[in-house]
């Protein structure tokens, strides 16, 4: 059974900090990493799709690397701001899926202004 | 406004009754998902449909059906065979059958079986 694990489970910062997760995934096999950002009352948005090793991707102060060896992919967050405030999900997709996304429990960040 | 909308927001229903959850979709994907989510568990995949006039099961398809007659709409019946229906259900698209495309999701619908 494919299990994606993302940590921590929750995270409370002040607004500025900088902050980061970790998506971590069967490193064989693999095709693609997904991101998403899921704020509160509204729907999941995609934040990457990330599929070579090595993979780096920016936007606005959010960026994420891939690490495809290892099974393993950072989010960060600089400066945070309240409005980043959401929960951070990643997803796993493996070549013999068939398009299965596996998503992980997700990462819920506070920011406090 | 280009999107995925989802209807109704909240449902409630009684033991016993099969209930249809909307999904429609104005972006022209070609495919599109369904996902269950329930506390402290990731997104969970119930079925999916590459094209119009086809669909897989996922990982949780028990006690769940759906159809795909129009590429816009692809609706869930949650049957009396799903054991435990009470969920957060979202609705997703995609441009393509690549796979590696990032999903649109939908606003949601909580179904509550009292």
């Amino acid at each position: 059974i494919l299990n994606v694990e993302q940590s921590p489970q929750s995270l409370h910062v002040q607004e500025g900090d900088s902050t980061n997760f970790t998506c971590s995934f069967p490193s064989s096999n693999f095709y693609a990493l997904h991101w998403y950002r899921w704020e509160t009352a509204k729907s999941p948005e995609a934040l990457f799709v990330m599929t070579l090793n090595g993979d780096e991707k920016k936007k606005g102060r959010i960026s994420a690397t891939l690490n495809t060896k290892e099974g393993y992919s950072y989010l960060y967050i600089k400066g945070s701001q309240p409005e980043d405030s959401a929960t951070y999900l990643c997803a796993f997709m493996d070549g013999g899926s068939q398009g299965n996304l596996i998503f992980g429990k997700g990462t819920k960040l506070s920011v406090k202004p | 406004d280009g999107g995925i909308t989802q209807s109704p927001k909240y449902l409630f229903r009684k033991e016993g009754q099969n209930v249809t959850l909307s999904c429609e979709q104005n972006l022209n994907h070609d495919a599109m998902y369904w996902y269950r989510q329930d506390p402290g568990q990731g997104l969970r995949l119930i079925y999916y449909s590459q094209i119009v006039n086809d669909f897989q099961k996922g990982d949780i398809a028990e006690g769940y059906s759906v159809s795909r007659e129009k590429k816009e709409s692809f609706p869930l019946t949650v049957t009396s065979a799903q054991k435990n229906p009470t969920a957060f259900y979202l609705c997703a698209s995609s441009t393509e059958r690549l796979w590696r495309d990032e999903q649109f999701f939908g606003p949601g619908t909580r179904l509550t079986v009292l």
